[in-house]
Parts: C-alpha cells; structure tokens; sequence
C-alpha cells in the first residue's frame, strides 16, 4: 500500500521567504505525482502535475521535482506572498491517488 | 458553471435521514471519483467511475451508495449514516482513468454534519 507523507506539517516564513516542502512515497512505481493547494474549509486546486518520466514541472513561482528512485518530490515556492498562505498536498499513484496529511503554510505579512 | 461543481455545499442530516450528494463536471472529462476528507486525516478514495462503469470501491461500507448515470454527473446517495461519516466529501474528474496524465481536479465540496 502506498504510503505518502509530507514534512513539515506546518510551516510559517516571513514575506519574500522561499518555501521548500517535502513529499516522499514508500512506493515508486507511481504514474504521476500532483501537487495540491487546498484553502480553509475549499476543495483542491491543482498547481502541477509531474508524470513518471519527468523530472521537474514549473509553473510561475511554483517548481516542482520528482525523484523516483528515492521515493520524493519537492514544491519550491519562490518569493513568498502572504496569498500562499494554505494547505499544500502531494498526491502519488495514478488514477489511485495516495494523499499525505499536508503541509500548513502561514507566510507572515 | 466551468470546472467541477458540487451540491449542496453544506449538509446536515439525522442519522435516520437519507439524502444525496451531486457531482457535475464541465471539462469532458471520462473519469469521476467520490473522496473523504476528515479531520486531521489524508484524502481516502472512495469510488471511482470511468465511462460511468465503477472501477473502484475502496472498501466504502454500504451505507454509500455511488451512482453515475452519464459522464458528466456523479451522485453520492447517502443512507442511515454514523456521526463519524461526517467529513468534507470532495468529487474530482480527470481527462481519462489510465493515463500517466491523469491531472485530477476537484470540486469545493459538500461538508456533511451528521447528528
């Protein structure tokens, strides 16, 4: 069974401040890996998608990379804002996707 | 309406109750999936549905009750349900089930008290 967590649970950086937050899987034989944003009491928003062959994804300030062979993947966030303030997912499998409990993020104004 | 929409958005029932969650989704997706998110828990799949065939039940007790009468609508019908059901039920879509692109988007979801 995949099993996926996410360090730190909670996070709080001044504004500016780059974030890095953690992912890793127990099981590499994953199709993709997502990334989620989730904000109080809301649904999910995807921020990226890496696929099994790829390496990294970026999106704006948003970069995302993947290891499988060591079973982990990164979401850098550069130059924070006090709007990425939420809950960050990792999401690993296929159309069977194995969530972690999330990341907490509070950037301070 | 774009995207994945969900309702009702807030729910309260009795344990004797029976009541119905409603999924749609406005991207031609082939793929839909009911999820449950409690407290201070990860996401658990519940079911999965593509071409509206089921593909995946995850152990769900009987309670819940899944229906997809066509691609773009997923029904949750829920019946005499435990307070420790209550939880954040969130739907999602995806282009397609057995894609290594299989980006899944979600709706806002239904938070379901039950007393």
């Amino acid at each position: 069974k995949q099993e996926v967590t996410q360090i730190p649970a909670a996070l709080s950086v001044p504004e500016g401040e780059n974030l890095v937050l953690n992912c890793s899987f127990t099981d590499s034989a994953i199709y993709n890996l997502q990334w989620f944003r989730q904000d109080p009491g809301k649904g999910l928003t995807s921020l990226l998608l890496i696929q099994s062959s790829q390496r990294e994804q970026t999106s704006g300030r948003l970069n995302a990379s993947l290891d499988k062979s060591s079973g982990r993947s990164t979401l850098y966030i550069a130059a924070s804002q006090p709007g990425d303030s939420a809950t960050y997912l990792c999401a690993a499998g296929g159309y069977k996707l194995s969530f972690g409990a999330g990341t907490t993020v509070t950037v301070r104004a | 309406e774009t995207g994945v929409t969900q309702t009702p958005r807030h729910l309260v029932m009795g344990m004797t109750n029976k009541k119905s969650l409603k999924c749609e989704q406005h991207l031609g997706h082939n793929a839909m999936y009911w999820y449950k998110q409690s407290a201070k828990k990860p996401l658990e799949l519940m079911f999965v549905y593509s071409l509206e065939e089921r593909v995946e039940n995850n152990s769900v007790p009987s309670r819940f009750s899944p229906e997809c009468p066509n691609s773009s609508h997923l029904f949750l019908h829920l019946h005499t349900l435990q307070p420790e059901d209550s939880a954040l039920y969130l739907c999602a879509s995806s282009q397609e089930r057995a894609s290594s692109y299989n980006e899944q988007f979600f709706g806002p979801g239904t938070r379901l008290t039950v007393l």
